[in-house]
């Protein structure tokens, strides 16, 4: 089982739909949780972290079920910007190392 | 707003070549990490540094890579006898605490001719 697996995309959305993304993660040891963004031939920025409780920001919501070491990101009113690479990232249980998944891709069309 | 810098943004090498790839972690960050991107794939972790050691590497960072804090400021990573294959962009992160996000540098696109 791959340490962190993500749907494996493209998703191709038209502007103003939402769209979900969902990862799962195989240590169960794993600390931190945390969705980046790639923009194409650029470096991962962090879009959020995630908490067990679950955590909004704006039109972006973060779920993680640690029971069933799933991690989810909903994004609401898709715009053109949003199209990017979305990667699903778990720190390891005990190593301070990020481990990326392959990342799902965006694509929102006018 | 503090960000991590590399530099050069894009290095061209002979196969065999010996390169340095430079980074300037936020200033008050304590552990630095280079993570690797080969085309088309994702993103790997290479190696952390924390207190001027290694603190942890992966199966990819051999006896070829080497690491190094030379003064207060710069974390370079050193690649020997560059092959075809680590072509890649090189990507530097630092954080302040290990349990929280790591932000990366712009990276440096390495291609091995």
């Amino acid at each position: 089982r791959k340490e962190v697996e993500q749907d494996p995309g493209p998703f191709n959305v038209p502007e103003g739909a939402t769209v979900a993304f969902n990862c799962t993660y195989s240590n169960s040891a794993s600390q931190s949780f945390f969705w980046y963004r790639q923009d194409c031939r650029k470096e991962p920025k962090l879009l959020m972290s995630v908490y067990s409780s679950g955590n909004e920001d704006g039109r972006f919501t973060a779920q993680l079920n640690r029971a069933s070491q799933y991690i989810s990101l909903l994004i609401r009113d898709s715009k053109l910007s949003d199209s990017a690479t979305y990667l699903c990232v778990v720190l390891g249980g005990a190593t301070n190392k990020l481990i990326f998944g392959t990342g799902t891709l965006l694509a929102v069309q006018p | 707003e503090p960000e991590v810098t590399q530099t050069p943004s894009h290095q061209v090498t002979q196969m065999g070549q010996e390169v340095i790839l430079r980074c300037v972690p936020i200033s008050n960050h304590l552990y630095f990490y280079w993570y690797r991107q080969i085309l088309g794939q994702k993103v790997e972790f290479l190696v952390s540094f924390y207190n001027n050691e290694i603190s942890e590497k992966s199966e990819i960072f051999d006896d070829q890579f080497s690491v190094e804090r030379p003064d207060g400021s710069n974390f370079t990573l050193k690649i020997r006898s560059t092959k075809l294959e680590d072509s890649a962009m090189y990507f530097c992160a630092s954080n302040s605490n290990m349990n929280t996000e790591a932000f990366f540098g712009q990276g440096t696109r390495l291609t091995v001719v």
